[in-house]
């Protein structure tokens, strides 16, 4: 998936629990996001990160939190799950075509 | 507000059958218009990128097309393996970081 990689692929957490998500990428590109999708939302933006240290929200952040120390790193933390956040989430990064998107995290709060 | 719609929500279609999915939009400045498709399981896979009203891009058995309110992607001759889910997705001049905003997707169902 032209050098993107999310993990951990599948998660089941507590409600209350913290959650970390990870995306990687090898590509060097400066901006990152983070979206959710969900039936009949489509895919929405958490956060995104314009460089190392420099993030900015989206339309759905609240309960969400981002990290990017390295380049090629961008975290995505659910500081204390509910079962709200339970969807897909889709890493990706912005070529001059459009996005390219990582294979997704399918995360199941219970 | 922007906004990208896409009708319709699901297609069926027999195989050699042809078609075509809407995305209209409400943005404030299009810097350009996103297809994509997605598998189940997957995350979506770019298929074209347009710029300007009257442009046009083919794949395959995919065109699309885009005039200043919507844009179409048609399916000449469907087979089995174009089964997916068809995303569009619009970037406005005003966004910040690039962002794009997405439809809900047309669910494309190719029958044998």
């Amino acid at each position: 998936d032209a050098g993107i990689t999310q993990s951990p692929r599948h998660k089941v957490t507590e409600t209350g629990t913290p959650v970390t998500l990870r995306c990687h990428q090898t590509e060097n590109h400066r901006y990152m996001y983070w979206y959710r999708q969900d039936p009949g939302h489509g895919l929405r933006l958490i956060h995104y990160s314009y460089g190392v240290k420099d993030t900015d929200k989206g339309e759905v952040s609240d309960g969400y939190s981002v990290s990017r120390s390295k380049t090629e790193d961008f975290l995505l933390t659910l500081e204390s799950a509910t079962s709200s956040q339970t969807s897909v989430y889709f890493c990706a990064i912005s070529a001059n075509y459009g996005y390219t998107f990582g294979s997704g995290t399918r995360l199941t709060v219970v | 507000e922007d906004q990208v719609t896409q009708s319709p929500e699901a297609l069926r279609l027999q195989e050699g059958e042809s078609s075509s999915l809407n995305c209209s939009y409400t943005v404030s400045g299009l810097r350009g218009l996103f297809w994509y498709r997605q598998d189940p399981g997957k995350g979506p896979e770019f298929l074209f990128t347009l710029y300007s009203a009257g442009e046009e891009k083919e794949k395959e058995r995919l065109k699309a097309t885009l005039t200043k309110k919507e844009s179409f992607l048609h399916i000449t001759a469907p087979k089995p393996e174009d089964s997916a889910t068809y995303l569009c997705a619009v970037q406005a001049v005003a966004n910040t970081g690039n962002q794009f905003y997405f439809g809900t997707g047309t669910s494309l169902t190719v029958i044998p």
